[in-house]
């Protein structure tokens, strides 16, 4: 089966840099996406990894590492409004669907 | 473009009866739509894949005679819940995807919460 652990809570300060990890364990690997989802909201793709090495789009950043099975999300210069809940997910199923993580709730404090 | 919508976006009903939720790609024609159900501070759970014009695909552990799916066409997918119960409160959100099976197509509506009473 599928597995993408997460940690369930991260809490930072407002400009602060956070990093959110997550672990999978896939029987066939296609690449790594993260969304993000605000409380009752839909989930909104952030980034892509198919290939090892980190990708930046604006103050959000993925890396992955396909040998160690791990991919994490950072974000830079935090805002109130970063407050959400993150998600890794992998395509699974032949690359058919989606499989996602565990979700990690990010705080963000003044 | 690729927006995605779902109606309606909370409905409470009572229990034993029957609940209608439907999605619909608005910008593109999805070929597939994803149901997924989310437990409060849970991840995204997906329940079945539906492609147009044929049946859908049930994850293990669902129930297709209750959670009934219906892809008629390449705009719009409709999920039934029959003779919801409690225990199937929950925030139910679809997505859909235009093209073939990749990376990233998917498209997520903003979702419908069902209560049952």
């Amino acid at each position: 089966g599928q597995s993408l652990e997460q940690p369930s809570e991260v809490t930072a300060v407002e400009g602060a840099i956070v990093q959110i990890n997550c672990t999978y364990q896939t029987s066939g690997f296609y690449g790594l996406s993260w969304y993000q989802q605000h409380d009752g909201g839909a989930p909104t793709f952030l980034s892509y990894n198919a290939l090892d090495g980190l990708e930046e789009t604006g103050r959000f950043s993925s890396f992955l590492s396909r040998s160690d099975s791990y991919g994490y999300l950072l974000l830079q210069e935090l805002q109130m409004k970063d407050s959400a809940s993150y998600f890794c997910a992998v395509p699974t199923g032949g690359g058919n669907k989606l499989t996602f993580g565990t979700g990690t709730q990010l705080k963000v404090e003044l | 473009g690729a927006v995605v919508s779902q109606h309606p976006s909370w409905v409470i009903c009572k229990s034993g009866t029957s609940v209608k939720i439907e999605c619909r790609s608005l910008d593109f024609q999805a070929t597939t739509m994803f149901w997924y159900r989310q437990f409060p501070k849970q991840s995204l759970m997906l329940m079945a894949t539906s492609n147009e014009g044929s049946k859908a695909t049930y994850e293990q552990g669902v129930e297709k005679d209750k959670f009934l799916i219906n892809h008629a066409s390449l705009t719009l997918s409709t999920l039934t819940v029959t003779s919801a119960h409690p225990e199937d409160s929950s925030f139910y959100i679809c997505s859909a995807r235009e093209g073939l099976a990749g990376k990233n197509e998917q498209y997520f509506g903003p979702g419908t919460r069902l209560t049952v009473t």
